[in-house]
């Protein structure tokens, strides 16, 4: 079973959708999370971390439940510049802070 | 905010030839960097952790001897593939750690290496 796993999609929606999507994590003693996105052979950036009391930043809402070891990300009014991979991210357990990657949500936004 | 310059960006090389990828923080010290190897439609891999002045710690697979970590000093960590086959073609990808916050990771822009 891989570590953190998620839909591939793609997700195919029109411009001013509201798309969400779904992370599941194995390990219970992950201690952080996070959202990344990643555009074609580029860098991952961060978007945003995730907390448990949920957070909210502009378009973008994340939440976790530890209980369910299940993250999720909400896009509202989703614009053409949204379309990228979208990665679910968590931290190992230990102090080094090695990040474990899901392999990717594509998110396609069409005019 | 903090900048991670890796280079090179792009290397196309013979297959058994050996290849460098430096990852360089330029404004501030890293005691530790991850090295990522990223195949097609695939999440980024753990390859290994570099720390300044000790040896790396490798992923579970990932041949040390293969992938040649030097972590130097506060500022610059190399990767060599040696002997590059075909299948060693991917996206390799460094991030940084900051002294000063630990809990901050920063990415160089990757390295796309493709081996004939």
């Amino acid at each position: 079973r891989k570590e953190v796993e998620q839909d591939p999609g793609p997700f195919n929606v029109p411009e001013g959708a509201t798309v969400a999507f779904n992370c599941t994590y194995s390990n219970s003693a992950s201690q952080s999370f996070f959202w990344y996105r990643q555009d074609c052979r580029k860098e991952p950036k961060l978007l945003m971390s995730v907390y448990s009391s949920g957070n909210e930043d502009g378009r973008f809402t994340a939440q976790l439940n530890r209980a369910s070891q299940y993250i999720s990300l909400l896009i509202r009014d989703s614009k053409l510049s949204d379309s990228a991979t979208y990665l679910c991210v968590v931290t190992g357990m230990d102090s080094s802070y090695k990040l474990i990657f899901g392999s990717g949500t594509r998110l396609l936004v069409r005019p | 905010g903090a900048v991670v310059s890796q280079h090179p960006s792009r290397v196309i090389c013979k297959s058994g030839t050996s290849v460098k990828i430096e990852c360089r923080s330029l404004d501030f010290q890293a005691t530790t960097m991850f090295w990522y190897r990223q195949f097609p439609k695939q999440s980024l891999m753990l390859m290994a952790t570099s720390n300044e002045g000790s040896k790396a710690t490798y992923e579970q697979g990932v041949e040390k001897d293969k992938f040649l970590i030097n972590h130097a000093s506060l500022t610059l960590s190399t990767l060599t593939v040696t002997s590059a086959h075909p299948e060693d073609s991917s996206f390799y990808i460094c991030s940084a750690r900051p002294l000063a916050m630990v809990a901050k990771l920063f990415f160089g822009s990757g390295t796309q290496l493709s081996v004939l």
